[in-house]
């Protein structure tokens, strides 16, 4: 257990809909990161937050946003959601606020857009 | 641009030792990880090497050249709970963490 929690575990949805993901990090640690992983694929970078502010920014479509709230707990919204959105969306944390050297990842949530 | 690679593939024996290599091309270096995923399952951190040379954790080492922007995971005394997804990772430029596209190992008995 990396002290990293993810929910839902699954979810499935329509496409055109609008779904949010919930991520709570390690106790002490400040920096948030959202990762997506389609079928067999690496792991994609989307965002990274520190302490509330957004950080890094890598391959994430207008269509999703997120944020990270005073107690550190961030969320990850998708809208519009279309086939191709389906994947494991994973959320890590560390305590540093730059590109780090260890990440700990929560369970991951399943989406499923049909 | 920013790159990464690794063999999409290695086989082994039980008991064997396996060399993952992976190559990378970023604007901006701190430092290379390495990450184990089983099927279904999260990423876990395996080792992080910001300086050249080899770091060693029980059966896993890790060695990075930063001067030919490449590094390998060493698994040694290979069990079959070693079969996984192995994914290097670099942290560079941006606050960004890249990930390559994952080696896939399988142990044979």
């Amino acid at each position: 257990d990396s002290g990293v929690t993810q929910t839902p575990k699954h979810l499935i949805t329509a496409t055109g809909q609008r779904v949010t993901l919930r991520c709570s990090p390690r106790s002490g640690d400040l920096s948030v990161y959202w990762y997506q992983q389609s079928l067999d694929q690496g792991l994609q970078f989307l965002i990274q937050y520190y302490n509330g502010e957004e950080r890094a920014k890598g391959n994430i479509l207008e269509r999703f946003s997120a944020q990270q709230f005073p107690d550190l707990h961030s969320e990850l919204n998708l809208s519009s959601l279309e086939l191709g959105d389906s994947a494991l969306y994973f959320c890590a944390s560390s305590v540093v606020e730059g590109a780090t050297s260890e990440q700990y990842f929560g369970p991951g949530t399943r989406l499923t857009v049909t | 641009g920013q790159s990464l690679e690794q063999p999409s593939e290695v086989t082994a024996v039980e008991g064997a030792i396996v060399q993952i290599n992976c190559t990378y091309q970023t604007s901006g270096f701190y430092g290379l990880s390495w990450y184990q995923q089983h099927d279904g399952g999260a990423p876990t951190f395996l080792s992080y090497n910001a300086l050249d040379g080899l770091e060693e954790t029980g059966r896993f080492s890790s060695f990075l050249s930063r001067s030919d922007s490449y590094g390998y995971l060493l698994l040694q005394e290979l069990q079959m709970k070693d079969s996984a997804s192995y994914f290097c990772a670099v942290s560079g430029g941006g606050f960004k963490t890249i990930f390559g596209a994952g080696t896939r190992l399988f142990v044979k008995a």
